[in-house]
């Protein structure tokens, strides 16, 4: 049983420079979701995709964040000129729209430090 | 917009003794409701989920939810805590459509101890 991988597990950087995570969701899962999780914080929404298309970005999103999932299976999130305040928990979810109970499936997540 | 709200932060149970997890949600039409657990340095796992029918769910590890819309409520409940039981709770809520995406509280610690 494969399930929604997250890499790398860990990563840590200086500020300023830029950073990539790689998310594979479960094979046939359509819909694949970012979320953020601070110290002490639920998971908070970024963005997320139907199959190649982003239909949906947070606020939270800045310009120094995107997003993508050219082929509609795995995607990445990056960060440019990354910050201190990044520092957090990435989370990657997956599910199929065909489903249609908005239910999640966790990756167990990338954790960036930004020194 | 829908959210969230989990009044307790941190909640301290002795092994054996019944656990009840408060979670409030706010939304204007029939939710989906969820309870995802969180081990420390891992992702989040589904402890149970609510749709519809009966107001009381059944999920994994012995939990239980109930729904009260009248409270706009969903508290979790286990009758006897375990210490692998340790760990962060999540409730979080969904349009019922399913096509947004799921809007977590800010969780509750459990600890247990001896």
């Amino acid at each position: 049983d494969t399930g929604v991988s997250q890499d790398p597990r860990h990563k840590i950087t200086k500020r300023g420079q830029n950073v990539t995570f790689r998310c594979d969701p479960i094979s046939e899962h359509n819909r694949l979701y970012w979320y953020r999780q601070t110290l002490g914080q639920g998971p908070e929404f970024l963005t997320y995709f139907q199959n190649e298309a982003q239909l949906e970005k947070s606020r939270l999103l800045s310009d120094r964040f995107s997003a993508e999932r050219p082929k509609g299976s795995f995607s990445t999130l990056e960060i440019q000129r990354t910050e201190q305040g990044d520092s957090a928990m990435y989370l990657c979810a997956s599910n199929h729209r065909s489903v249609n109970t908005g239910e999640l499936f966790f990756g167990e997540g990338s954790r960036l430090t930004v020194l | 917009a829908q959210s969230v709200t989990q009044p307790d932060i941190h909640i301290t149970v002795s092994e054996g003794a019944s656990l009840e997890l408060r979670c409030n949600y706010s939304y204007g039409a029939t939710p989906y409701l969820f309870w995802y657990v969180q081990s420390p340095g891992q992702g989040l796992q589904l402890l149970l989920k609510y749709f519809s029918g009966d107001t009381l769910v059944q999920g994994i590890k012995g939990f239980e939810a109930e729904f009260k819309r009248s409270q706009s409520s969903f508290n979790l409940r286990k009758p006897s805590v375990h210490w692998s039981d340790a760990a962060e709770y999540f409730c979080a809520v969904g349009a019922s459509s399913g096509n947004t995406p799921l809007v977590f509280g800010k969780g509750t610690r459990l600890s247990v101890i001896a």
